[in-house]
């Protein structure tokens, strides 16, 4: 069994729809829960993360982790045609100190938003 | 912008070939991630390395090798190449997390490679 499932899509909605991105993880030691964003030609870059379960929002997007079923979820309301991107979820232990920081990630899930 | 630079951003080779990939980090960051991307694997943590010494190995393959210098750039060597290892790779850098904050991890823009 794979660390990270995530389903790859691609997933395609229309313009100010709601989306809902899912992971699932194996490892009960995880305790951080990540959301990168990765535009085409472009390197993943930090959306969203929590530390425990529960939800946080920020703006359009919103969080949410369910540690009991290791479920981790991206929720992106109103969704625009530049959210268009590739949404990788990430799961990481407590940071081990020494500056080792390691990131298990799922594949990502190819997004896009249809004008 | 994130901050982290890679060369070259394109890369073309034929098998049996060795190339090799440069990272420069934030200005800061004593910390240096090698990531592969391919389409059916993923992102795949290859190996990390902090103020110059390795501190993580992942699936990193025996004929890659990397290493960080004292000026914290970090340099990713692949040897004997092969079709399979064609693929974007990425430099990420990060600086180690406070208490309960994370340590985020900020990629450059990847060098693509392309084995012929």
């Amino acid at each position: 069994q794979k660390e990270v499932e995530q389903d790859p899509g691609p997933l395609s909605v229309p313009e100010g729809a709601i989306v809902s991105l899912n992971c699932t993880y194996s490892n009960s030691a995880f305790q951080y829960f990540m959301w990168y964003r990765q535009y085409s030609r472009k390197g993943p870059e930090l959306l969203m993360y929590t530390y425990s379960s529960g939800n946080k929002e920020d703006g359009r997007f919103t969080a949410q982790v369910d540690k009991s079923s290791k479920y981790i979820s991206l929720f992106i309301r109103d969704s625009q045609p530049s959210d268009s991107a590739t949404y990788l979820c990430a799961v990481g232990p407590a940071y081990s100190g020494a500056g080792s920081y390691q990131l298990t990630f799922g594949k990502g899930t190819k997004l896009s938003v249809i004008p | 912008d994130s901050g982290v630079t890679q060369t070259p951003k394109h890369l073309i080779t034929a098998t049996g070939q060795r190339v090799t990939l440069r990272c420069s980090p934030r200005s800061g960051d004593l910390s240096v991630y090698w990531y592969q991307q391919s389409l059916d694997q993923g992102l795949q943590f290859l190996i990390q390395y902090y103020n110059g010494e390795e501190r993580a190995k992942g699936n990193i393959l025996e004929r890659f090798s990397a290493q960080q210098f004292p000026d914290l750039h970090s340099e990713l060597n692949l040897s004997s190449l092969e079709l399979g290892d064609s693929a974007l790779y990425f430099c990420a850098s990060s600086v180690a997390p406070s208490g309960r904050s994370i340590g985020e991890l900020f990629f450059g823009e990847g060098s693509r490679l392309t084995v012929l």
